[in-house]
């Protein structure tokens, strides 16, 4: 069966460190994989969305990026956070050809 | 573009009543896929369930039942005999050619 890792599932960092979160994905080759952020409000905004190793397409200009080294490896990055960054983000796969995703446990970021 | 409306930003109900969530959703597509996601205090999307346009046959899965009409563009969700573990922040999603749209979810909340 499939599985979702994210971590780490918690995380406070000083405004203007660097940032990098993991998602892994087990059990499928070649999903599509998706980082969301779920600020106070509960909506989900999409970062970031991935059809295949070096293929990122960004939804929204900010001061992240993300990277996809491997098939299953989906990583969210950033230089200098800020304090607007803090949120919930959330990583989500999609078979290859199919129409629904699956989330991750998320990791809780709090920029002070 | 696409778009998916929940009017409804928080419901409070009483354990054992009967709960509907509504879910308006608007798409140039003619193929197209509707999703319901339920978010608990853990903060994981859940996936419940997933409709094709061109099924519009409603369905029930316990305690769940979901009603898709495509003349009124809507996709409810109801629950029967409400739990206290149903509370939780539900989301009714779209994909049709493009990215996912979620709505920005119904916060559900049941009291003993």
């Amino acid at each position: 069966s499939q599985t979702i890792h994210q971590w780490p599932a918690t995380l406070v960092q000083p405004v203007g460190s660097p940032l990098s979160l993991e998602c892994t994905v087990e059990g499928t080759s070649n999903p599509n994989l998706y980082w969301y952020r779920q600020a106070a409000g509960r909506g989900l905004q999409l970062l970031f969305y991935s059809v295949g190793i070096g293929q990122i397409s960004s939804e929204v200009p900010q001061n992240l990026s993300a990277s996809r080294p491997q098939d299953r490896q989906f990583i969210l990055s950033s230089k200098k956070l800020l304090l607007s960054d803090s949120g919930f983000y959330l990583c989500a796969w999609q078979p290859s050809g199919k129409e629904t995703q699956y989330f991750g446990p998320g990791t809780r970021l709090l920029v002070l | 573009a696409q778009k998916v409306t929940q009017a409804q930003t928080e419901i409070s109900v009483v354990e054992k009543e009967d709960v509907t969530l509504d879910c308006v959703y608007e798409t140039r597509d003619t193929t197209y896929y509707l999703f319901w996601y339920k978010q608990p205090p853990s903060g994981e999307l859940v996936f419940l369930i997933r409709r094709n346009s061109f099924d519009e046959q409603n369905e029930i899965s316990g305690r769940y039942s979901w009603n898709f009409q495509k003349s009124t563009s809507s996709f409810n969700f109801t629950i029967t005999a409400s739990q206290v573990v149903d509370s939780a922040v539900y989301f009714c999603a779209l994909r049709g050619s493009y990215i996912p749209t979620f709505g920005r979810g119904t916060s559900l909340i049941v009291h003993p």
